[in-house]
């Protein structure tokens, strides 16, 4: 049984320029999640999926952030013209439906490192 | 205000030696999940144990318990005779039932097991 994959683990990037990562969550988990965790921090919620639908979005994602689950599975989260204070941790997790556990804890990926010089 | 209070920085602990690291929490919805997560240096944030808040018994898994003092507030975890390996940033979360399951989570307590 595979955990939480995040791709890629880091990236480094130029300021101005877009970047994509992707979420791949256990399978058969329908609930899936972007946090945003900066050093010396507890992560910040970014947003919320239940199967193919975006569900909730924090106030933290402005216009530059989109983020996609098209068939219900994998997810990304781009940023478009990066900025030196989007860089951080990236953080992706996933949960099972109700049916199975109800205590919706949620399985982390390893997290994507972006730096944005 | 901040709804996952986590007062402790930093710890030192003797391997073996039991270490209880604080949270406490701010919620006014009567329906609600506690978390704890180890997060080592290599980054990946690891589920360890779960309360919720109708649970009548404090939850328990291997050598982690959760103290659960409803009226106070407070989800304090304890780990018993600590080993090396629990070195780590430990962070307490909650997840309000009216919030779209999203957890809410403190700054971290960062334990440091000497040998």
């Amino acid at each position: 049984d595979t955990g939480v994959s995040q791709d890629p683990r880091h990236k480094i990037t130029k300021r101005g320029q877009n970047v994509t990562f992707r979420c791949d969550p256990i399978s058969e988990h329908n609930r899936l999640y972007w946090y945003r965790q900066t050093l010396g921090q507890g992560p910040e919620f970014l947003t919320y999926f239940q199967n193919e639908a975006q569900l909730e979005k924090s106030r933290l994602l402005s216009d530059r952030f989109s983020a996609e689950r098209p068939k219900g599975s994998f997810s990304t989260l781009e940023i478009q013209r990066t900025e030196q204070g989007d860089s951080a941790m990236y953080l992706c997790a996933s949960s099972p439906p109700r049916t199975v556990k109800i205590t919706y804890e949620q399985y982390f990926g390893p997290g994507t490192r972006l730096t944005v010089t | 205000a901040q709804k996952i209070t986590q007062t402790q920085p930093g710890m030192f602990v003797q391997e073996k030696e039991a270490v209880t690291l604080d949270c406490t929490y701010d919620t006014s919805d009567p329906s609600y999940g506690l978390f704890w997560y180890k997060q080592p240096s290599s980054g990946e944030m690891i589920f360890l144990i779960y309360q919720g808040s109708y649970d009548q018994q404090n939850a328990t898994e291997g050598r982690y318990s959760l103290n659960f003092q409803k009226a106070r507030k407070s989800a304090n975890l304890v780990i018993s005779a600590s080993q090396l390996g629990d070195s780590a940033m430990y962070f307490c979360a909650m997840r309000e039932f009216d919030s779209n399951y999203q957890l809410i989570w403190g700054a971290g307590t960062k334990l440091i097991i000497k040998p």
